[in-house]
């Protein structure tokens, strides 16, 4: 079975311009799960989706982060503009939802942004 | 506002050396506790999970306990290897409202186990 996907793996961008990360969960998984990790700083949760539900945004930074999950599936989160402060390593994780209990959960391996 | 702290920050140790990793949590209503691996330039691999009714778990020569009421849990490694060596994140999910299954992460210990 395949695992938490992420694409891309690195991505080194301007100040200002607009990049797009993508997250493909485990086949099945309802739940998924965007994550931030900035330089020196620990793993912040950053917005959760049931199926194509936005069920917690509350860690989104601000506006210029939209993200989304068209047909419960894949994910996508968009930058746009960005910002020095957007580096670091984004992740997607996500788990099965077995009536309302919330799993393990599973973590891809990243995507490396890099604003100039 | 759950804040989960992670002691020691790094630990260099002989091969062979059995190994506690400290994490401590602030808000002791949590769903679940998770320890990750995470390898270097690599994504995080989920070694542990204990709901917050249990008091441990184990596989192969990890142990985690769980002390949900003074906010605590332990990663025990037995007989350390090479391989071992990599950083070590706790994290807990909150059993509060909307908020319910995010993750909130320590900083991690990092682990070096020496031939």
């Amino acid at each position: 079975e395949a695992g938490v996907t992420q694409f891309p793996s690195h991505s080194v961008i301007e100040k200002g311009q607009t990049v797009t990360l993508r997250c493909d969960p485990i086949s099945g998984h309802d739940n998924l799960y965007w994550y931030r990790r900035v330089m020196g700083k620990e793993i912040k949760f950053l917005l959760h989706f049931v199926k194509e539900s936005k069920q917690d945004e509350s860690g989104m930074p601000n506006n210029r982060f939209l993200a989304e999950r068209t047909g419960g599936t894949y994910s996508t989160l968009k930058v746009q503009p960005a910002e020095l402060e957007d580096s670091g390593v984004y992740f997607c994780a996500s788990s099965q939802d077995s009536g309302g209990f919330y799993n393990e959960q599973f973590f891809g391996p990243g995507t490396r942004l890099t604003v100039l | 506002k759950q804040e989960v702290t992670q002691i020691p920050a790094a630990l260099s140790v002989p091969e062979g050396e059995n190994l506690v990793l400290n994490c401590s949590f602030t808000d002791s209503a949590i769903y679940n506790l998770q320890w990750f691996r995470q390898d270097p330039g690599k994504g995080l691999t989920s070694l542990l999970l204990i709901q917050s009714s249990q008091r441990e778990q184990t596989s192969g020569r990890l142990n985690a306990s769980l002390d949900k009421s003074s906010g605590r849990s332990t990663l025990y490694i037995a007989a350390s290897q090479p391989g071992d060596s990599a950083t070590y994140l706790c994290a807990v999910s909150t059993d509060r409202g909307s908020t319910l299954g995010r993750l909130y992460f320590g900083r991690g210990t990092q682990l070096t186990v020496w031939p």
